[in-house]
Order: C-alpha cells, then structure tokens, then sequence
C-alpha cells in the first residue's frame, strides 16, 4: 500500500519568493505522483505529474516538481510565488494497477504582499 | 477549465429529504468517482465505476446511492442523510483505472444538511 506525507500544513511565503512544498512517499512498487492545487471554494486542479520518464517534470502556472527515487520524495517549487498561488496543494500517489489515489493531509500556502 | 461538469454547485437539503447531485464529462473516460472532502481535508474516496459498473463501494452508508446511467453521466443519490455529511462532493473522471491515469475533478457540489 502506498502513502504520503506533506510536511509542512500551513507555508507562507512573500510575493516573488521561492515556493517549495514537500512530499515524501511510500510505496511498494514504482510510484505514479501528482500535485494538485485546490483554490479556495473550487475544485482540485492537477498541477503536474510523474509516471516514467523524466525525472523533473514541468506543470501548469510556473510550478516543477523533481521525482527523487533514493529519497522517496517529489517535492513542489516555483521560483517566484504570485498572489493567485495562494491555495491549498495536495500532493498524491498511485501505483500499479491500483485505482486508488492517496492523498498527503495538504499544505494551504499563503502569499504575503 | 475543468471538462468534468457538476451540479447543483450548492445544495442544502433536510434529513428526510431526497436528493440528487449530478456529474457529467465529454472527454471519453471509461471511470468515474465520486469523492467526499471535509474542510481542511484529503478527498476520500466513495466510489468507482469502471465501464459504466460499479468497482468499488469504499464502505459508504447506503443513505448514498450511485448511479451511472452511461459513460458520460454519474449521480449520486442521497436519502435520509445526516448533518454530518455536509461536506464538498467531488466528481472525477479518469481514462481508465490503472495507476498512471490521471483523475480529473469536477468543481464540487457543496452539500449542507439542515
């Protein structure tokens, strides 16, 4: 079975920052990861994910994530925080055939001005 | 902008009351979910259909009935429900069931239980 811990609940962050939320997984068997970004009274968005391939991988609205096998992990960034990122973000894993997404608890990001 | 479709966007309903959400996607996914989320929460799973059957029923009370009447379409029927299950009710569509598929979610109908 496979699980995920974000570690960090709540990251705030000035306006032009770094952005780096962190996700470590568990997992049995080779990981499929995702990131999605919830916004305030809306839905989850995906934000960028990993299967095979390419290990640093490129999403929506600036963000990159980075599938570190040796570390279990696959941590969030974006070089320059803007106001409209402030949101909730859920990182997820899946593996094999397995219909089922785990979720990590979230981090709510906040922007400071 | 999200291509997985949901309605109402709100709905407040009494406890003997029966209702019904919707959700509907044109991108020619062969699974559909529907996930519970609490305030400050993880979705969690409800269930899964896979080619229009249901797959799995992650031990949900029976006061919730799915429903999918093709492969487009997806309710979730709800009867004498309790004021614990106020919460956002996600959609979500994927290609298929395997592990790589991406899941796409809808915008959420917000559920209150008066």
């Amino acid at each position: 079975a496979q699980s995920v811990t974000q570690l960090g609940s709540h990251v705030s962050v000035s306006e032009g920052a770094l952005v780096l939320l962190r996700c470590n997984y568990s997992s049995s068997v080779p990981p499929y990861l995702f990131w999605y970004v919830q916004y305030p009274n809306q839905g989850l968005q995906l934000l960028l994910k990993y299967t095979t391939g390419a290990t640093l991988v490129k999403g929506i609205n600036g963000f990159e994530a980075e599938f570190k096998k040796s570390e279990t992990s696959f941590h969030l960034t974006k070089p320059s925080a803007h106001m409209s990122d402030a949101a909730e973000y859920f990182c997820a894993v899946s593996d094999g055939d397995d219909y089922k997404l785990s979720f990590g608890a979230g981090t709510t990001v906040t922007v400071r001005a | 902008d999200t291509e997985v479709t949901q309605t109402p966007k709100h709905l407040v309903m009494g406890m003997t009351n029966k209702k019904s959400l919707k959700c509907e996607q044109h991108m020619g996914h062969r699974a559909m979910y529907w996930y519970k989320q609490k305030a400050k929460k993880p979705p969690e799973l409800m269930f899964v259909y896979s080619y229009e059957k249901l797959s799995i029923n992650e031990s949900v009370p029976s006061r919730f009935s799915p429903e999918c009447p093709n492969s487009s379409l997806l309710n979730l029927h709800l009867h004498a429900l309790q004021p614990e299950d106020s919460a956002l009710y996600l959609c979500a569509s994927s290609p298929g069931t395997g592990g790589r598929n991406t899941i796409y979610f809808g915008e959420g109908s917000w559920l209150t239980v008066v």
